[in-house]
């Protein structure tokens, strides 16, 4: 079975701290995404990466920036949380191809808090 | 840009068949999932289409009109646990996934 894992399941930060969420996948996937998911706007793509050291800007990349130094880990930094930044964050991963391999796999999620 | 639709809220009793539509407007379409989502969860994957028909698996069932740009979420013999929202979402290429804002489907006793 495909393991996605967050670091944390709730985190709480106050206005202007450098935040770091952590995702890790144990599948060899090449593809990693962050999402952002809100009430109502359902998920929203913020960066994904198709490769270590690789990474694109999804819809929503202002405020935030990434770093994949390993091919399973994928992490996320808010370099100065706000509070408009309180929000659900879902790390996913999937193989590189077409058709069904594209299955995005997710992990737990973090939801964030800033104050 | 993407645009996907789907109905923000549908209610069913148990036993019933509910159906979840979904409409898109892409540029660039490799298939359309479906995954399902239970309160403070991750989403987990239900079914996928790339040609136009039905995919049937057990009592889920996905359909696809290409042309349309349309595709539904067909739930039978609806039970309790399958209270949670649907999120239909696009593939367009990279392993990229545009999702719409999810159904939330409620069912009653």
């Amino acid at each position: 079975d495909v393991k996605v894992t967050q670091s944390s399941r709730y985190l709480v930060k106050r206005t202007g701290e450098k935040v770091f969420l952590e995702c890790v996948q144990d599948m060899d996937h090449e593809n990693m995404f962050w999402y952002r998911q809100d009430p109502g706007l359902g998920l929203r793509l913020i960066y994904f990466s198709y490769d270590v050291k690789m990474k694109e800007k999804g819809d929503i990349p202002e405020g935030y920036s990434v770093s994949r130094e390993k091919k399973e880990r994928f992490s996320l930094i808010l370099e100065s949380a706000s509070t408009n930044q309180t929000s659900m964050y879902l790390c996913a991963s999937s193989t590189q191809g077409t058709g069904a391999v594209d299955t995005q796999y997710f992990g737990p999620g973090t939801r964030l808090t800033v104050l | 840009g993407q645009n996907i639709d789907q109905p923000t809220e549908m209610t069913a009793t148990e036993g019933a068949i509910v159906q979840i539509n979904c409409t898109y407007q892409t540029s660039g379409f490799n298939g359309l999932f479906w995954y399902q989502q239970h309160a403070g969860e991750a989403p987990t994957f239900l079914s996928y289409n790339v040609l136009d028909g039905l995919e049937e698996k057990g009592r889920f069932s996905s359909f696809l009109s290409r042309s349309k740009g349309y595709s539904y979420l067909l739930l039978k013999e609806l039970q309790m646990k399958d209270s949670a929202s649907y999120l239909c979402a696009v593939s367009f290429g990279w392993g990229k996934l545009q999702f719409g804002a999810g159904t939330q489907v409620v069912v009653t006793p």
